[in-house]
């Protein structure tokens, strides 16, 4: 069974830092694109962040470029998110997903986790 | 990086058939056959229903269907029940590596 389990979120302040983690489990984690797709309070979804495979290219929404960076650890079978120079419109619940193929649909989802950017 | 074009709402009462719109452009929805639709329950995360507009994954039942017709894709539930209330959203990939979203359409049931 596919199960993917983010963590690292919580409340910080305009300007700080977060490291979002999600453990992957019940496939061959090595072998699959992987995305960060977050979800604003009562807003609708929106993708984040990709990474191929083997950690070689990474692909970013404008609006975070600069600031995030997604890296995965495949012995570990770990996503990352490292989210710097947080703004208040970063508030968002942020999901893990495994991705189907360089087309990169999501197929299956974490349960997300919340970050909060908040003084 | 626009999002996808979806009707804020849609409601149908059990047994019937409603259908979801998802508008884009030739760059995402109109040039790729990679869109995908999502079901979403409150607080839940979202699962999927359709990949590469008209697959469904197993396990999804047969009432969800999915089309393409230029750069609109379409989203079709029939014989409606009362766990089909949910949002929904579209998805496709947009060229260079990046996939962009609907904005949602909320689905209620009568």
């Amino acid at each position: 069974e596919v199960q993917l389990v983010e963590s690292g979120g919580g409340l910080v302040q305009p300007g700080g830092s977060l490291r979002l983690s999600c453990a992957a489990s019940g496939f061959t984690f090595s072998s699959y694109w992987m995305s960060w797709v977050r979800q604003a309070p009562g807003k609708g979804l929106e993708w984040v962040a990709n990474i191929k495979q083997d950690g070689s290219e990474k692909y970013y929404v404008d609006s975070v470029k600069g600031r995030f960076t997604i890296s995965r650890d495949n012995a570990k079978n770990s996503l990352y998110l490292q989210m710097n120079s947080l703004r208040a419109e970063d508030t968002a619940v942020y999901y893990c997903a495994r991705v189907l193929g360089w087309w990169l649909t999501p197929d299956y989802w974490g349960q997300g986790t919340l970050v909060t950017v908040s003084s | 990086q626009s999002a996808l074009t979806q009707p804020r709402s849609v409601s149908g009462s059990p047994g019937q058939s409603v259908t979801i719109s998802c508008t884009g452009t030739s760059s995402d929805v109109g040039g790729y056959n990679y869109v995908s639709w999502y079901q979403q329950h409150p607080g839940k995360a979202p699962k999927l229903m359709i990949y590469d507009v008209s697959k469904r994954p197993s396990g999804v039942p047969d009432r969800f269907s999915g089309s393409k017709s230029g750069n609109t894709a379409s989203l079709t539930i029939s014989g409606l029940q009362a766990e089909d209330e949910a949002d929904y959203y579209c998805c496709s990939y947009a060229g260079s590596y990046i996939v962009v979203f609907g904005g949602g359409t909320k689905l209620t049931v009568l």
